[in-house]
């Protein structure tokens, strides 16, 4: 079956633009997670949606935001964008919510701030 | 957050087996115990999950201590494809799906 799908694979933005990035979970899968990945903080992560709510939120600035959509499909959107912003921004979808289930993730979007 | 300890690189000769280990003295009753392993240019990969007991998959084993304050994930054979980041991570009950990762061991592994 086939995995955790995210576009674009790369973008590149400038400062003070806003961009969305999307994910689509394997089928069946309702809970979707994102996570940023620097070479200096690591994997953070940003939040996680479960039937079209949000249930989990990491420690980033309310440019951050996200969605999610009936079809579990995922969206996540930064504003206002900052050098400190450019990441691989890596999307996780698993059948539930909880600390009982494997996550899977996808390959990631690598976005650049110039 | 509970936290857990890994080194921070072991190495490895292929087709031998490997034991990675995980320190988390602060775990509470109903964390489970994650690992996941990130290959160079792409996104984690789901290994391997517990609470108590020992648990066995095709990719690997995790070994949980009595008193749950540590755990070792073993990779029977070592192959080179399995050189990779290999987080140990602690997943809250109150948490949802949130991972929290920590540095990992980078596992290097020699033909």
């Amino acid at each position: 079956k086939a995995g955790v799908t995210q576009t674009p694979r790369y973008l590149i933005k400038t400062r003070g633009q806003q961009v969305t990035l999307s994910c689509s979970p394997i089928s069946g899968h309702r809970s979707v997670s994102w996570y940023q990945q620097t070479p200096g903080q690591g994997l953070q992560f940003l939040f996680e949606y479960f039937s079209e709510t949000q249930r989990n939120k990491g420690n980033f600035p309310g440019r951050f935001s996200g969605r999610q959509f009936s079809n579990s499909r995922s969206e996540m959107n930064v504003s206002t964008l900052e050098l400190g912003d450019s990441a691989l921004y890596l999307c996780a979808s698993s059948t539930r919510t909880g600390n009982n289930y494997g996550y899977t993730f996808g390959s990631g979007t690598r976005l650049t701030v110039v | 957050d509970a936290k857990t300890t890994q080194p921070n690189s072991m190495e490895s000769n292929e087709e031998e087996p490997v034991h990675l280990p995980c320190n988390h003295s602060t775990i509470s009753g109903t964390d489970y115990i994650h690992w996941y392993r990130q290959l160079p240019s792409q996104g984690p990969e789901y290994v391997i999950h517990g609470l108590t007991s020992n648990v066995n998959n095709r990719m690997a084993s995790l070994a949980i201590a009595e008193d749950r304050k540590s755990s070792t994930l073993i990779l029977h054979r070592a192959t080179l494809r399995d050189a990779a980041v290999y987080y140990c991570i602690l997943s809250e009950a109150n948490a949802g799906n949130m991972l929290t990762f920590g540095g990992g061991t980078r596992l290097m592994v020699k033909p």
